[in-house]
């Protein structure tokens, strides 16, 4: 089985101030790990994702998302806040063996952040 | 290059009617999926469909249909509409069954049940 939790639903920052938005996982296997955003009224967009390698992972617009095997953590940082970034965002994961090929998603956090 | 696609945007029902939701992408993806989208719970997997010809139920089936008419389009259908289904409903493709393939998600549907 596997599943995954964002343990906050509301995150707020100041613009200009680094963010961490949180993402810990569980799978039977290895997992393949998805950050993606969601702006109002928009479908989600992937931001980045963890597929094996070098644990801090790069994506769209400034953010990173580190992979912590040990924690089975995946949390997603960005070094400077802007307002646009606030949205939605949620946290995926899969297993890499066995069980479904479907993706598990977070419920989701809030990110506020503040001019 | 649209991407994923979906019509309508905006729809409301009455009790008891019926409708469907259209999705089509144009990416040459193999996966297509219906997801709906309730405050605090996430999204939500209704169907999906691994490949053309074939579909899965997912997390939340009851009271919907889908077809995946070909490799392009996927519908979802609503055979008795209820207030339990008014939600925003998203539909998303990925490349393959490839377990790392990222999904690309429709801008949804927001559908109201009175």
């Amino acid at each position: 089985a596997q599943s995954v939790a964002q343990p906050e639903d509301q995150v707020n920052v100041a613009e200009g101030n680094p963010l961490t938005v949180k993402c810990t996982y569980s799978v039977s296997g290895n997992p393949y790990l998805f950050w993606y955003v969601q702006y109002p009224n928009r479908g989600l967009q992937f931001l980045l994702k963890y597929i094996t390698g070098d644990n801090l992972v790069k994506g769209s617009y400034g953010f990173e998302a580190e992979f912590n095997k040990s924690q089975t953590s995946f949390h997603l940082k960005k070094p400077s806040a802007l307002v646009s970034d606030s949205a939605l965002y949620f946290c995926a994961v899969r297993d890499m063996s066995g069980g479904s090929y479907i993706p598990t998603f977070g419920r989701g956090t809030s990110l506020i952040v503040h001019p | 290059n649209a991407g994923v696609t979906q019509t309508p945007k905006f729809q409301v029902l009455k009790t008891g009617q019926s409708m469907t939701l259209q999705c089509a992408q144009d990416m040459n993806h193999n996966s297509m999926y219906w997801y709906r989208q309730d405050p605090g719970m996430g999204l939500r997997l209704i169907y999906y469909s691994a490949s053309e010809g074939t579909t899965d139920k997912g997390e939340v089936p009851n009271g919907y249909n889908v077809s995946r008419l070909n490799k392009r389009e996927f519908s979802l259908r609503l055979e008795s509409a209820a207030p339990s289904q008014t939600s925003v409903y998203f539909c998303a493709s990925s490349s393959n069954r490839d377990r790392y393939s990222e999904q690309y998600f429709g801008p949804g549907t927001r559908l109201t049940v009175t």
